[in-house]
């Protein structure tokens, strides 16, 4: 089992379209990261959030972590086939490191 | 500043052999991680280590994985011997704090993709 689920496990879309993907727990996180993987590659972090409520913006993405800080989201506005990859949410549990269980994102042209 | 470096990009074994990764973490980093990705999973962490010693090494099956650290520097990670469902793309990753918090970035190698028949 999972520590950190993620939903959708796969979503493929149109250039153009809007989307979300979320990072679910039971547990409590003091802060949660996501990562993009590209094939062949190691995942890469695009974000850090700390604060229960917390937003954060990077361009088209926006980051959110729950008020009770056992979930996030991840919402692309406009999806670009530059976005497709893998998205992954992690957090330290206990001080333990997990990884959810991913989304694959396919955007097409 | 150099990345993470790997090799082998990849790895085909049969079952029963053995087999070893080599992980060098960006310079002066402290912390060295090796990750499991099985396909269409989030990476598992197998063992982190601060400098040469082991910070957390719960979730490596050490039946048949090993890893070390000598000097603190580079790592290899050995599987001896593999199963088929040691069939995974192998991470190493470093980052320069101490501690196993989010605040510190960990930066992430290639990977190794080891297919085992």
């Amino acid at each position: 089992t999972q520590l950190l689920e993620q939903s959708p496990q796969f979503l493929s879309i149109q250039e153009g379209e809007n989307l979300t993907v979320y990072c679910n727990s039971s547990s409590v996180f003091s802060s949660l990261q996501w990562y993009r993987q590209e094939p062949g590659e190691g995942p890469v972090l695009l974000v850090t959030v700390v604060t229960g409520g917390e937003v954060k913006k990077l361009k088209r993405l926006t980051f959110q972590f729950g008020d009770a800080r056992k979930d996030s989201s991840l919402h692309i506005t406009a999806a670009q086939p530059g976005d497709t990859g893998l998205y992954l949410c992690a957090g330290v549990n206990f001080n333990k490191f997990y990884f959810g269980s991913g989304t694959k994102l396919n955007v097409k042209p | 500043e150099a990345g993470v470096a790997q090799s082998p990009r990849y790895k085909i074994i049969e079952k029963r052999q053995s087999v070893a990764f080599w992980c060098n973490p960006i310079s002066g980093h402290a912390t060295l991680y090796w990750y499991q990705q099985i396909l269409g999973q989030g990476p598992k962490l197998l063992i982190q280590f601060q400098n040469n010693g082991v910070v957390d090494d719960s979730q490596l099956p050490k039946d048949r994985f090993s890893a070390e650290r000598l000097k603190g520097v580079d790592s290899t990670l050995k599987i001896q011997p593999a199963k088929l469902e040691d069939s995974a793309v192998y991470l190493c990753a470093s980052s320069s704090g101490y501690t196993m918090t989010l605040t510190d970035t960990q930066y992430f190698g290639p990977g190794t993709r080891l297919t085992v028949l």
